[in-house]
């Protein structure tokens, strides 16, 4: 089992809809929870931060946390087309090390 | 400039060489990290540093990798007798927080590595 794990997409939907994107992690201790946002040859930046199960919401952004099923998810309402890139998860795991997943490429088609 | 800085950008070099990536981190960021990227796949850990110690190197691929960091600042990648499989952009990324609390990553550009 991966230690991050996404589902690598494409996810396609049109502008103005929510998108929603998904990732579960394996280690049960992990405390601190990202999304990251990379476009095509550039490097990833964050985009949300969450530590407590429940929602936090950023903008068009919201994070979803459940520990106990180990899962995380990134909604992003109203859509736009420059939101197309790949979504990175990282979760922290027990020793200090930050875990990516995979990524799921997003495209936003006007 | 303020941000993370990475040399070289890209780096073409033959297999079996040695190679030596360099990471300058933000000032007064305990935490760096390093990252391999493969052509359309994810992030692959390598190795992080708190400080000049490396508390996990269970990302190193090989024997052939190893990292240093010093003076809590500039740290070094080296790659020996490079494979073409070693072909990757190397991503390093520091943190102001660590020990436990993970907090923002700040990546620099990256140094595009081509083995032929």
């Amino acid at each position: 089992q991966k230690e991050v794990e996404q589902n690598s997409g494409p996810l396609s939907v049109p502008e103005g809809a929510i998108a929603s994107l998904n990732c579960t992690y394996s280690d049960r201790v992990s405390q601190s929870f990202f999304w990251y946002r990379q476009y095509s040859g550039k490097s990833p930046e964050l985009i949300m931060s969450i530590y407590s199960n429940g929602d936090k919401e950023d903008g068009r952004f919201t994070a979803q946390l459940n520990k106990a099923s180990q899962y995380v998810s990134l909604l992003i309402r109203d859509s736009q087309p420059s939101d197309s890139a790949t979504y990175l998860c990282a979760v922290n795991m027990f020793t200090d090390k930050l875990i990516f997943g995979t990524g799921t490429r997003l495209q936003v088609f006007p | 400039g303020a941000g993370v800085s990475q040399s070289p950008s890209n780096k073409v070099t033959e297999k079996g060489k040695d190679v030596e990536l360099r990471c300058d981190p933000i000032s007064g960021h305990t935490a760096l990290y390093w990252y391999r990227q493969r052509l359309g796949q994810g992030l692959e850990f390598l190795i992080y540093f708190q400080g000049n110690s490396a508390p996990d190197k269970s990302g190193l691929p090989s024997d052939r990798f190893s990292a240093e960091r010093t003076g809590e600042s500039v740290s070094t990648l080296t790659i020996q007798r490079t494979q073409q499989e070693d072909s990757a952009v190397y991503l390093c990324a520091s943190s102001l927080m660590g020990q436990g609390n993970t907090g923002e990553l700040f990546f620099g550009e990256g140094s595009r590595l081509t083995v032929l």
